[in-house]
């Protein structure tokens, strides 16, 4: 079965600290992994990512994709309370023909950033 | 361009009663999809329209349907409402070529709470 994995669930750091988040996944017919930014209301985009070891990067947030390890992951520097949202990561496969393409999100990683 | 809309913003229903939710795409854009989003579930796909065909579909009973226009404009309904039902609907146009990842756009959502 498709899934997304994102960890952690939850994260609480300070102003000015760096956070890692990660997003593995297993997924037929992987082609795309996607991170997008919610805070209260609909996500907006971020990044996609299609190539292994090519860093995206906008900003403090950069993104790497990993197509070896089935993984990814999600940088922010010197973090912001403007960066308190759930990040959401979504990895798009199946075949293009038919009703096979889908994208499988996962749950989300909540991050808080304290003054 | 003006973005993704959605309307209504907010609903409030009683079970049993059937609801419409619209969404307005991109201009230009020719997908659409719908998705459900609740605490514990994360983004939950229910379906994509394309050229008024539906093209994708997720595991959601026959009570949630939808219809494209041949416009790009989609509606979303739900009938026999349950409790369960409460969520916010999110709806994510893209132009939809098919020929391969295009970045979903987000609307608002549509925040429906069911007594």
């Amino acid at each position: 079965e498709d899934k997304v994995v994102q960890s952690p669930l939850s994260l609480v750091v300070h102003e000015g600290d760096t956070v890692t988040l990660n997003c593995s996944y297993e997924v037929t017919n992987f082609r795309s992994l996607l991170w997008y930014k919610q805070e209260k209301k609909a996500p907006t985009f971020l990044f996609m990512l299609t190539s292994s070891g090519i860093e995206k990067k906008s900003g403090r947030l950069s993104s790497i994709l990993d197509k070896k390890e089935l993984f990814s992951i999600l940088n922010i520097t010197a973090t912001q309370t403007g960066d308190s949202a759930v990040y959401l990561c979504a990895v798009e496969g199946g075949s293009n023909a038919g009703n096979n393409r889908k994208l499988i999100w996962g749950l989300g990683t909540s991050l808080a950033v304290n003054p | 361009k003006a973005g993704v809309t959605q309307t209504p913003r907010y609903l409030i229903k009683t079970r049993g009663q059937q609801v419409t939710l619209s969404c307005s795409p991109i201009s230009g854009h020719r997908s659409v999809s719908w998705y459900q989003q609740t605490p514990g579930q994360g983004l939950q796909f229910l379906f994509e329209y394309f050229s008024e065909t539906q093209r994708n579909k997720g595991n959601f009973p026959g009570r949630f349907s939808g219809r494209q226009f041949s416009n790009s404009r989609s509606e979303m309904n739900v009938s026999t409402l349950e409790l369960g039902d409460s969520a916010l609907y999110l709806c994510a146009s893209s132009l939809g070529s098919g020929s391969g990842m295009e970045t979903q756009y987000f609307g608002p959502g549509t925040r429906l709470l069911v007594l």
